[in-house]
């Protein structure tokens, strides 16, 4: 099993609303990712957790906060967001050391800020 | 200049075609070398890996990677109109967290 999975395939929300991003891997990796994505651009990373613990941030707005409640599961919150953070947010995990350390990634969430 | 680049397309090829995508890198510490293709408004799929220099083969994808001159390639045999996606190149520092892409190139093959 090779999948990441990745609720709610689209969001819409208002600038004031909170919600959440959720991301689930079963295949006992201990890095987990999010990534956002605009059209015809690539992936730019935001978030990395190894061990279930925050190892890079790549300066993303507070409005933007990241949670790993087990080696499983990657949360991502939304609060006050921006309509230019409308994009597809991509979940990825890969093992943490060794060869094999391709990244595997989620379908996405498509988040439409109005 | 950018870490990883690779030409944008769009990139148009007959059926049955032979396909030859390519990334050039900047950073000699790169280990991993992976190719995703992915579909509009889809995530990334994982097509190929490649641990250091050599090539690698799966169907009809061959992978090629050439670390002294920072080159790798992904070559597509018989294409298929399927195969019409976006390919984005990515790459990773031995024990390095963070995998950096490639632009992508728009790849359409016609029936």
């Amino acid at each position: 099993d090779t999948e990441v999975t990745q609720t709610p395939k689209h969001l819409v929300m208002g600038m004031t609303n909170k919600k959440s991003l959720k991301c689930e891997q079963h295949m006992g990796h201990r890095a987990m990712y999010w990534y956002k994505q605009k059209a015809k651009k690539p992936p730019e990373l935001m978030f990395v957790y190894s061990y279930e613990k925050l190892s890079i941030n790549e300066s993303v707005p507070s409005r933007f906060s990241p949670e790993c409640p087990n080696s499983s599961l990657l949360n991502l919150h939304l609060h006050a967001l921006q309509p230019e953070d409308s994009a597809l947010y991509l979940c990825a995990s890969s093992q943490e050391q060794g060869a094999f350390t391709e990244a595997f990634f989620g379908q996405g969430t498509r988040l439409t800020v109005v | 200049q950018k870490e990883v680049e690779q030409d944008p397309g769009p990139l148009s090829v007959p059926e049955g075609a032979i396909v030859s995508l390519n990334c050039t890198y900047s950073n000699s510490a790169f280990q991993y070398f992976m190719w995703y293709r992915q579909y509009s408004r889809k995530g990334p799929e994982l097509l190929m890996y490649t641990y250091s220099s050599g090539n690698k083969e799966d169907g009809r994808f061959t992978a090629q990677v050439d670390k002294s001159s920072k080159y790798i390639s992904l070559f597509i045999r018989d294409s298929q109109p399927s195969d019409s996606a976006t390919y984005l190149c990515a790459m990773k520092v031995d024990y390095g967290q963070n995998f950096v892409f490639g632009p992508g190139t728009r790849l359409s093959v016609l029936p």
